[in-house]
């Protein structure tokens, strides 16, 4: 079955930009869609098709899809951005649902 | 505003079935589909499976087949997933949410089952 491989954690300082990537075969070829998942709470959809941001997201979320890594960016990044962020996408050959495993946000 | 509101903790002894409801309200309920997702104490992510509430049709992951069966009730914009047999590392926070193409853009507030 397809695999979405995603670091454990990424820490960075209030300001700067923080980056998570989400490892997969031939990963620019599916649609990948990002979630942020503060403690305690529900996911929510932050980035969908590689790079398009629901209403409310703000412009500092941004995702790029290509060769076998699809990247999720949060520039400026706040103390409530601290979360664990997860890749997802369709995997259309098994009709299947995948979820990387996650990776966790330290804002120092 | 699209909402997603779940039902209440569950607390089961193994064994036993557990039926979880998400009712669903500000979009046509018959429009998108329904996915369902776990998250094991610590653990990330599980897709579980989901159910187009147009049809019905249901997609489930392997290793739940036949203990898993998700519906949805239309008349009252209301889906359900009924797990059973339950064991002790299904302990988790059940999620419902809304399927918009291949992504999830509204989730319910979780259902916390607790097989002990």
């Amino acid at each position: 079955s397809y695999v979405l491989t995603q670091p454990p954690s990424v820490s960075v300082a209030p300001g700067q930009t923080a980056t998570f990537t989400c490892g997969g075969k031939h990963i620019g070829s599916k649609t990948v869609h990002w979630y942020q998942q503060r403690p305690g709470q529900a996911p929510v959809l932050v980035v969908y098709d590689d790079s398009d941001r629901p209403s409310g997201i703000p412009e500092r979320f941004s995702g790029t899809n290509s060769g076998n890594t699809a990247t999720l960016a949060i520039s400026r990044v706040e103390a409530g951005d601290e979360a664990d962020y997860y890749c997802q996408v369709w995997d259309g050959s098994s009709n299947l649902v995948v979820f990387g495993g996650g990776t966790k946000l330290t804002v120092l | 505003q699209v909402q997603m509101v779940q039902s209440g903790v569950e607390v089961k002894k193994p064994g036993a079935s557990v039926v979880v409801s998400c009712k669903a309200s500000g979009y046509t309920f018959t429009s998108l589909g329904i996915g369902w997702v776990r998250q094991a104490p610590g653990q990330g992510l599980q897709w579980m499976g989901w159910i187009s509430a147009y049809n019905g049709n249901t997609r489930i992951v392997d290793n739940l087949q036949g203990r898993l069966t998700l519906t949805t009730d239309t008349s009252t914009t209301t889906a359900y997933m009924e797990l059973r047999d339950l064991r002790a590392d299904d302990t988790a926070v059940y999620y419902c949410a809304r399927r918009f193409r291949n992504n999830f853009d509204f989730w319910g507030q979780g259902t916390l089952v607790t097989v002990s």
